[in-house]
C-alpha cells in the first residue's frame, strides 16, 4: 500500500500569510494526486486534482504542485475562510489512500 | 447540479448488519465509478471500496474486506454497502462519492455508530 504523509499536522497562520503543506507518498505516484479541504460537520471538498489543476470554482490563490513522491499545496494569501483541515490522497493504484489531514488554524 | 444522498445510517450493535444506500441525480450514474469513504469521530478520512461504472472492478480496504459488499443498480442511480459483523471500529460518517481517480463531489454523509 501507497503511504501518504503530510506535514505539517497542524499550522498556525494569519490572514494574508502564504502557507506551504506537503505531502509525501511512500513510492512514486506521478501526479495522480488531489487535495481536499474540510470544514468541521462538512463534506470534504475537491480543490486540486492530478497535483496541479485547479477545480472549477476553487479561487486561484489555491495552487498545487509536485510529481513523483513530493507534493505541495499553496495558499498564497491566506482569507478567513480557508481556516481548515487539508488531505492529500493518492490514486495511482488501490488501495486509495490520504493523508492524515493539516490542520490550518488561526494565529 | 451533481447530488449525492446518503441514508441507511444509525445505531447498531456489535456484529450486526447495516445497508447504506446513496441516490446520485444530475450526472450519467452508469459512466462512473463510484466510492465509499469513512471518517471515524475527530480522525482522519478512509477509503473504504470503489465499484467501476459497470460492476466488473470492484476493490476493498483490507479494514472490511470479507465484511462489507459494494454493489450499484444503474437503472436506479443507486449505489449501496451492505455491512456485516460491523465492530466498534467501523463507528463513523461514510461519504459515498462520485470516483475518477479523485474524489468529486461527495454526499453529506451517514452516521454509523456501533455500540452495545
Amino acid at each position: 500500500d501507497i503511504q501518504m504523509t503530510q506535514s505539517p499536522s497542524t499550522l498556525s497562520a494569519s490572514v494574508g500569510d502564504r502557507v506551504t503543506i506537503t505531502c509525501r507518498a511512500s513510492q512514486s505516484i506521478s501526479s495522480w494526486l488531489a487535495w481536499y479541504q474540510q470544514k468541521p460537520g462538512k463534506a470534504p471538498k475537491l480543490l486540486i486534482y492530478k497535483a496541479s489543476s485547479l477545480e472549477s470554482g476553487v479561487p486561484s490563490r489555491f495552487s498545487g504542485s509536485g510529481s513523483g513522491t513530493e507534493f505541495t499545496l499553496t495558499i498564497s494569501s491566506l482569507q478567513p475562510d480557508d481556516f481548515a483541515t487539508y488531505y492529500c490522497q493518492q490514486y495511482n493504484s488501490y488501495p486509495i489512500t490520504f493523508g492524515q489531514g493539516t490542520r490550518l488554524e488561526i494565529k | 447540479e451533481v447530488q449525492l444522498v446518503e441514508s441507511g445510517g444509525g445505531l447498531v450493535k456489535p456484529g450486526g448488519s447495516l445497508r447504506l444506500s446513496c441516490a446520485a441525480s444530475g450526472f450519467t450514474f452508469s459512466s462512473y465509478s463510484m466510492n465509499w469513504v469513512r471518517q471515524a469521530p475527530g480522525k482522519g478520512l478512509e477509503w473504504v471500496s470503489s465499484i467501476s461504472s459497470s460492476s466488473s472492478y470492484i476493490y476493498y480496504a483490507d479494514s472490511v474486506k470479507g465484511r462489507f459488499t459494494i454493489s450499484r443498480d444503474n437503472a436506479k442511480n443507486s449505489l449501496y454497502l451492505q455491512m456485516n459483523s460491523l465492530r466498534a471500529e467501523d463507528t463513523a460518517v461514510y461519504y459515498c462519492a462520485k470516483a475518477e481517480g479523485w474524489i468529486d463531489p461527495w454526499g453529506q454523509g451517514t452516521l454509523v455508530t456501533v455500540s452495545s
